[in-house]
């Protein structure tokens, strides 16, 4: 079984502060995603990376930046955060171009 | 880049009735087409794709029509039960970038 996970269910951080979302999966996985979930707008990419050290831009990137040092680790980070990034985000990998995303169990983050 | 649009946002059947999602997508190089469903306070999970070579594809109770020339695909659930409600999503890719549409919250009435 694939795993994604994230490092936290639940988040409260405040506004300014810089914020770290952890993802890490155990399949050996080329790409990773990071999305975030709003009510009405559904799953939006924020970033994603086809390899270690790799990144491309999705469609929502601003306030955002990533790294990716390992293959297993995907990392997104909010470098000042504020209220309207308040949001579930949601990790994903796939093996390959066009396989099935595992999802992380998601991050419900609030910033105050 | 790519922009899914997906209709309806909700839909409410009853059971055994048939349920129809629709989606439309932008950009004619996306050629892998999944669905997703996510149940209440769990992850998405895939239900069944399509590829840009296939028309349709059949898994069960669950089917998907893709009309390239359209930029359109379809998901159908027949029979639909209970545990069919939750949310829907499909989504268009290109390369490695995924994009979804809004999804579409199914209720199916007992």
């Amino acid at each position: 079984d694939v795993k994604v996970t994230q490092s936290s269910r639940y988040l409260v951080k405040r506004t300014g502060e810089k914020v770290f979302l952890e993802c890490v999966q155990d399949m050996d996985h080329e790409n990773m995603f990071w999305y975030r979930q709003d009510p009405g707008l559904g799953l939006r990419l924020i970033y994603f990376s086809y390899d270690v050290k790799m990144k491309e831009k999705g469609d929502i990137p601003e306030g955002y930046s990533v790294s990716r040092e390992k293959k297993e680790r995907f990392s997104l980070i909010l470098e000042s955060a504020s209220t309207n990034q308040t949001s579930m985000y949601l990790c994903a990998s796939s093996l390959r171009i066009n396989t099935e995303a595992f999802f992380g169990q998601g991050t419900r983050l609030t910033v105050v | 880049g790519e922009n899914v649009e997906q209709h309806p946002s909700t839909l409410s059947v009853q059971e055994g009735d048939s349920a129809v999602i629709k989606c439309t997508y932008s950009d004619s190089a996306s050629n892998y087409f999944p669905w997703y469903k996510q149940e209440l306070g769990k992850r998405p999970q895939l239900i069944i794709d399509i590829r840009s070579n296939v028309g349709e594809k059949k898994d069960q109770r669950i089917a998907v029509t893709l009309n390239k020339t359209a930029k359109h695909f379809s998901l159908h659930i027949t029979e639909t039960q209970p545990e069919d409600s939750a949310v829907y999503f499909c989504a268009a890719s290109k390369a490695v970038m995924l994009t979804f549409g809004g999804g579409t919250r199914l209720m199916v009435k007992p």
